[in-house]
């Protein structure tokens, strides 16, 4: 089987513009979870998705918003960024129907923000 | 709330020696726990979990068990290898796909 697959690698943005970040799970997993890291705060749980809706919301900004679509692909938006929304932003899939299930995550994304 | 505190680093060890990296965790109810390693330039790969107490994970030498009664899940390996350089994480899930993570230790062996 595949893995995660995050699209794109690397981005270099500015403050104040937008960005949209993609994710295509593990055939078969219904779950996708996205996670910022970053040096100071290490990893952070930012939302999970699973069949389409939002299951679970981190701690951040309304800045930080995604969706799931039916074929479970994943995308993450930041609107009006920021310098401190450099980070590696990674993605995680799981079949979704179980407490404690593993975790896949994709190689990430690095968002450089200038 | 949920949180994982484990041994700050980084650890340096020879080529050989006995790893261990401390991780004790705080949580409501019987979570699931995990150790997940990160290479250089990439994302987090599992290395084992356990999922209840006593329970012991185990893959590629390293191994970690579920202590309810001090809510530990210590990372243990006999004898490291250079290529077991990386950063290693400790979490915690106690729902569905959101883990829990502490800050990471890095471990460097040298030859």
């Amino acid at each position: 089987k595949a893995g995660v697959t995050q699209t794109p690698r690397y981005l270099i943005k500015t403050r104040g513009q937008q960005v949209t970040l993609s994710c295509s799970p593990i055939s078969g997993h219904r779950s996708v979870s996205w996670y910022q890291q970053t040096p100071g705060q290490g990893l952070q749980f930012l939302f999970e998705y699973f069949s389409e809706t939002q299951r679970n919301k981190g701690n951040f900004p309304g800045r930080f918003s995604g969706r799931q679509f039916s074929n479970s692909r994943s995308e993450m938006n930041v609107s009006t960024l920021e310098l401190g929304d450099s980070a590696l932003y990674l993605c995680a899939s799981s079949i979704g129907t179980g407490e404690g299930e593993t975790q896949y995550f994709g190689p990430g994304t690095r968002l450089l923000v200038l | 709330g949920d949180s994982v505190t484990q041994m700050e680093g980084p650890v340096t060890l020879s080529e050989e020696a006995f790893l261990t990296i401390n991780c004790t965790y705080t949580a409501t109810g019987y979570p699931s726990l995990f150790w997940y390693v990160q290479y250089p330039g990439e994302g987090l790969q599992l290395l084992l979990k356990a999922t209840k107490a006593d329970d012991k994970g185990s893959n590629k030498g390293f191994e970690a068990t579920y202590r309810k009664e001090t809510t530990s899940f210590h990372l243990e390996k006999g004898s490291v290898q250079v290529s077991d350089s990386a950063v290693y994480f400790c979490a915690l899930s106690s729902g569905y796909s959101t883990l829990t993570f502490g800050k990471g230790t890095m471990l460097l062996v040298s030859p």
